[in-house]
């Protein structure tokens, strides 16, 4: 069974610090892992994801993720954050490996909020 | 390009109504999804097609009834709804992985809002 935790419903920080978002993931094989945001009233828009290599994988606005497969964990960081970062996150996975159509997991969302 | 768009954007609609979402994409994706959104809470996956056959239903009742007329269209058929439909309805498109170390990144449309009174 695939699943993702994201342990926090909130994340407050103040505009120009460094951010992280947590995410961690429990699947059999080798997991491909997503971070989506979504604007109040939007899509889902995707950020980056992880496929194998390099642990660090950057993405849209600035934002780049870490892969740590001893601690199962997939968390998003930025350095400076934005008051535009403001919105809800989702981190999703799948199990790697060929489908026709996938079916991935989501996360439970962290809603991040940026004060000027 | 990665662009899905959906239509309409708002939707009201009464229980015995009969009305119908459409999405659609032009990325030559082959794999289509629709999702229901409650509010603050994650996608919840309703239909997948692949090569314009369902090949998933997530027992969703059959007051929702998906079409794929072809590649770029997926349409979502809606007939005597109940209030707790009322949601943000998601399409996504990605392209099948067809070797080990593709993924098929699910990119999404703006949603539509469907209220039912």
């Amino acid at each position: 069974a695939q699943s993702v935790a994201q342990p926090e419903d909130q994340v407050n920080v103040a505009e120009g610090n460094p951010l992280t978002v947590k995410c961690t993931y429990s699947v059999s094989g080798n997991p491909y892992l997503f971070w989506y945001v979504q604007y109040p009233n939007r899509g889902l828009q995707f950020l980056l994801k992880y496929i194998t290599g390099d642990n660090l994988v950057k993405g849209s606005y600035g934002f780049e993720a870490e892969f740590n497969k001893s601690q199962t964990s997939f968390h998003l960081k930025k350095p400076s954050a934005l008051v535009s970062d403001s919105a809800l996150y989702f981190c999703a996975v799948r199990r790697s490996g060929y489908s026709s159509a996938s079916k991935i997991i989501f996360g439970s969302g962290t809603r991040l909020s940026i004060r000027p | 390009d990665t662009e899905v768009t959906q239509t309409p954007k708002h939707l009201v609609m009464g229980m015995t109504n009969k009305k119908s979402l459409k999405c659609e994409q032009h990325m030559g994706h082959r794999a289509m999804y629709w999702y229901k959104q409650k509010a603050k809470k994650p996608p919840e996956l309703m239909f997948v097609y692949s090569y314009e056959k369902l090949s998933i239903n997530e027992s969703v009742p059959s007051r929702f009834s998906p079409e794929c007329p072809n590649s770029s269209l997926l349409n979502l058929h809606l007939h005597a709804l109940q209030p707790e439909d009322s949601a943000l309805y998601l399409c996504a498109s990605s392209h099948p992985s067809r070797a080990q170390g593709d993924t098929d990144t699910q990119y999404f449309g703006p949603g539509t809002r469907l209220t039912v009174l």
